[in-house]
């Protein structure tokens, strides 16, 4: 079965980090780009951030470009996010989820809470 | 950035009545050189992460019941469901993965009526 976990999620204090791990197993979790995509509360989907196969290539969306730093370990099966430099507006549900073409599967999400 | 639009934000449709929703996006997601559109259509229960329903706009995935289709090219895309069971009742979003940053509809409310 193919499938993602995450952990990591919890509550951060404003400016703080944490990093977020994305377990996979299933399929060959190093022939895949992959993707993070969060969920503010009672709010739509949006892109974070994704990683080629070799963790060569990464982009970020503009509002966590130069905060946030996505890889990978192929030989874990592992995709990470770290997150740096919080603020309450990156409160989300965040989800690991495969790509090539649309997004599937999709993690159950871990929930970042940033607040003081 | 690539700006998706749903319509309606919200919708209520009869058991066993047709579920129409469009998307439309700022700019073509059609790629010319293989004729694909780089769209997907996803559905959210309460409480759950999203499921892929349809890719490159008209193909569903596997598994996803066949009431369930996607049509549509270059910047306007529909979801129908064709015959709406209780178990339909999510939030649905539409997505391009044309280019970064991929962006995802709104979202469109889907109640029975």
């Amino acid at each position: 079965e193919v499938q993602l976990v995450e952990s990591g999620g919890g509550l951060v204090q404003p400016g703080g980090s944490v990093r977020l791990s994305c377990a996979a197993s299933g399929f060959s979790f190093s022939s895949y780009w992959m993707h993070w995509v969060r969920q503010g509360p009672g709010k739509g989907l949006m892109w974070v951030s994704h990683i080629n196969t070799d963790g060569s290539t990464t982009n970020y969306a503009d509002s966590v470009r130069g905060r946030f730093t996505i890889s990978r370990d192929n030989a874990k099966n592992t995709l990470y996010l770290q997150l740096n430099s919080l603020t309450a507006e990156d409160t989300a549900v965040y989800y690991c989820t495969r790509g090539g073409g649309g997004f599937d599967p999709w993690g159950q999400g871990t929930l970042v809470t940033v607040s003081s | 950035d690539i700006v998706m639009t749903q319509s309606p934000d919200s919708l209520a449709v009869s058991l066993g009545e047709r579920a129409t929703i469009n998307c439309k996006s700022s700019q073509s997601i059609l790629y010319s050189s293989n004729n694909k559109n780089n769209l997907a259509w996803y559905q959210q229960k309460l409480g759950q992460p999203p499921k892929l329903l349809i890719n490159w706009a008209s193909t569903r995935e596997s598994g996803v019941p066949d009431r369930f289709s996607g049509s549509g090219s270059g910047t306007d895309f529909t979801l129908t469901i064709s015959s709406l069971q209780a178990e339909d009742v999510a939030v649905y979003y539409c997505q391009q993965y044309y280019s970064t940053p991929y962006t995802f509809g709104q979202g469109t409310n889907l109640e029975i009526k």
